[in-house]
């Protein structure tokens, strides 16, 4: 079964600090990993995805996720945040192994909510 | 990427109506899903609505309730029938992009808040 947890509900951090929302993961084959925003009253949108390859993977807007396949991790990064950046932040997966053929459902996290303050 | 857009994009609805969200996509996409998110809540699936096929739901969420149309690729409709409080939630549409199911990604509408007197 694949399960995503986002072990925090929100993180605080200043302005011009580097900032981490945590994830990871748990799937039968291997994962396929996205990060997704979504502002206020606004959808979700795509910040960047895991494939293969770079375990280090770059996105939208400065933020960068690194890949830990014995840590089962996939934790959103950014250098220095800005305020404009506090938001709901949803990681997702979806196995790669497929069963019963068709399109293994996308899974998300809870959530984490970004606090930056000025 | 898509260009997704949702109508209404919001809503204050009567207990017992119900409401129809349509869902319009800047290409041709075969999988198109729904998602409900409840207050402070994170995403559910409700179905799968691939053209040329029955939507498939998930576990909880049932055709008489949430019926889907799926008249083209590009277009769905998803149906909130009779509803109570409970299902006040923002709804959203999602389409796969991408050439393959190991290479695609989602991308999201920006929802309809239904809210349910």
């Amino acid at each position: 079964a694949q399960s995503v947890a986002q072990p925090e509900d929100q993180v605080n951090v200043a302005e011009g600090n580097p900032l981490t929302v945590k994830c990871t993961y748990s799937v039968s084959g291997n994962p396929y990993l996205f990060w997704y925003v979504q502002y206020p009253n606004r959808g979700l949108q795509f910040l960047l995805k895991y494939i293969t390859g770079d375990n280090l993977v770059k996105g939208s807007y400065g933020f960068e996720a690194e890949f830990n396949k014995s840590q089962t991790s996939f934790h959103l990064k950014k250098p220095s945040a800005l305020v404009s950046d506090s938001a709901l932040y949803f990681c997702a997966v979806r196995d790669r192994l497929l069963f019963s053929g068709g399109y293994n459902k996308l899974i998300f996290g809870a959530g984490t909510r970004l606090a930056v303050h000025p | 990427s898509a260009v997704i857009s949702q109508k209404p994009s919001r809503d204050i609805c009567q207990r017992g109506t119900s409401l129809t969200i349509q869902c319009q996509v800047d290409s041709q996409v075969t999988m198109m899903f729904w998602y409900r998110q409840q207050p402070g809540q994170s995403l559910t699936l409700i179905a799968t609505a691939n053209q040329g096929s029955e939507a498939t739901y998930e576990s909880g969420f049932v055709i008489d309730k949430f019926p889907i149309s799926r008249p083209n690729l590009t277009f769905s409709t998803l149906t909130v029938s009779n509803m109570s409080p409970e299902d006040s939630s923002i709804y959203l549409c999602s389409v796969v992009v991408g050439s393959g199911v190991f290479t695609d990604t989602q991308y999201f509408g920006p929802g309809t808040r239904l809210t349910v007197l």
